[in-house]
């Protein structure tokens, strides 16, 4: 499977602890999302890598949210002393400029992991 | 600012009974416009991109269409099998590019 995967599936963790979670795109593609999703709503942007760098963050990913991209790989995204109020699935998303078409230089069509659900005890 | 809104918020429907999902949108300058499934527990699925006013796309019981403003998602006689959440998502340029969605829409079809 050549899919975009992500590592935990699941963590389960008490508030204050610091947790990452990983994310291998699809080889050839250059450009790497993370969301956060909470239940009933659609996927929230928190941050974009095109090849190592990080290009965007959302105003809603606080100093506690850190995300890397070394040699423009797999990516991390890391939280440090997580509330309660983090609980929620975190997508990693990739995409190419080879799988765009049309005007303009969208950013494409997103091909997602299957999330990491975190639970903030 | 750039804004995505679906309607309704959840719809059932008995399994064959046809219906429309509704996404509006306001962005400036569209540069496409993105229908995705997503099952419960995974990751969102893509289905379909629009890029102008008037056209259509299909893909088995689906159809997806879009004007100036709003796209919909037509579901004809649709299966149990199709019950998921649809995710409409524009992409935006604030120095970089990035896509927005919607909050979905939950479809659950009954035999």
């Amino acid at each position: 499977d050549t899919g975009v995967s992500q590592d935990p599936r699941h963590k389960i963790t008490k508030r204050g602890q610091n947790v990452t979670f990983r994310c291998d795109p699809i080889s050839e593609h250059n450009r790497l999302y993370w969301y956060r999703q909470t239940l009933g709503q659609g996927p929230e942007f928190l941050t974009y890598f095109q090849n190592e760098a990080q290009l965007e963050k959302s105003r809603l990913l606080s100093d506690r949210f850190s995300a890397e991209r070394p040699k423009g790989s797999f990516s991390t995204l890391e939280i440090q002393r997580t509330e309660q109020g983090d609980s929620a699935m975190y997508l990693c998303a990739s995409s190419s400029p080879t799988t765009t078409s049309g005007a303009g230089g969208s950013s494409g069509e997103l091909f997602f992991g299957e999330g990491s659900r975190l639970t903030v005890l | 600012e750039d804004q995505v809104t679906q309607s309704p918020e959840a719809l059932r429907l008995q399994e064959g009974e046809s219906s429309s999902l509704n996404c509006s949108y306001t962005v400036s300058g569209l540069r496409g416009l993105f229908w995705y499934r997503q099952d419960p527990g995974k990751g969102p699925e893509f289905l379909f991109t629009l890029y102008s006013a008037g056209e259509e796309k299909e893909k088995e019981r689906l159809k997806a269409t879009l004007t100036k403003k709003e796209s919909f998602l037509h579901i004809t006689a649709p299966k149990p099998e199709d019950s998921a959440t649809y995710l409409c998502a524009v992409p935006t340029y604030t120095g970089g590019f990035k896509t927005i969605f919607g909050a979905g829409t939950r479809l659950f079809v009954k035999a």
